[in-house]
């Protein structure tokens, strides 16, 4: 079963403008976290924002904040005041708790974002 | 010193070849992976090392063979590769240690596999 679902392949937005990349999740874990990752084209995985299960407040960073509806399951990524360089790949990844499985980030599918001028 | 450092960035190698990649973190790491991406594709686990110890093998073919030499090191050693192994292959690392579940991974930029 997909424990990550990104059901936006792409997506566009005008610079300046806020965009929202959707994220579902699946797991039985109680404690468990959600990361966001940019790829840009050069292909290195930046790291943006993280969300703890347990956190109650959503997670922001800068531009980045998260939108964390744990009850619907989902940890949308919300970029703000768009720019060019935003233009990548945005993964949504989970690492559930756990000995082992804590070692594993599961990624989603991805949404490509372009930012246009 | 916040970088994952991966050597080649690119490596084009025949199917009789026999390649290595490295990867080298100063960060004081204890769990070092190997991941696997596909163009447009998401990154897919290959390996785990916690400790120098190989904790995870997702059923990985023999012919790729990962190693550890100390907590700064990781290799990925290639042999009898298949066109189809072309990718591009990620190192990252993590803490090791302490609350798993807040553990974010940084990963290098990447060594773009081409077999011919």
């Amino acid at each position: 079963a997909q424990k990550i679902t990104q059901t936006q392949p792409g997506m566009f937005v005008q610079e300046k403008e806020a965009v929202t990349l959707d994220c579902t999740y699946d797991t039985s874990d109680q404690s468990y976290g959600l990361f966001w990752y940019k790829q840009p084209s050069s292909g290195e995985m930046i790291f943006l924002i993280y969300q703890g299960s347990y956190d109650e407040q959503n997670a922001t960073e800068g531009r980045y904040s998260l939108n964390f509806q744990k009850a619907r399951k989902s940890a949308n990524l919300v970029i703000s005041a768009s720019q060019l360089g935003d233009s990548a790949m945005y993964f949504c990844a989970m690492r559930e708790g756990g000995e082992t499985s804590g070692s594993r980030l599961t990624f989603g599918e991805g949404t490509q974002l372009t930012v246009n001028p | 010193d916040t970088e994952v450092t991966q050597t080649p960035k690119h490596l084009v190698m025949g199917m009789t070849n026999k390649k290595s990649l490295k990867c080298e973190q100063h960060m004081g790491h204890r769990a070092m992976y190997w991941y696997k991406q596909k163009a447009k594709k998401p990154p897919e686990l290959m390996f785990v090392y916690s400790y120098e110890k190989l904790s995870i093998n997702e059923s990985v073919p023999s012919r790729f063979s990962p190693e550890c030499p100390n907590s700064s090191l990781l290799n990925l050693h290639l042999h009898a590769l298949q066109p189809e192994d072309s990718a591009l292959y990620l190192c990252a690392s993590s803490q090791g240690f302490g609350n798993r579940v807040r553990e974010k991974l940084f990963f290098g930029s990447g060594t773009q596999l081409s077999v011919l």
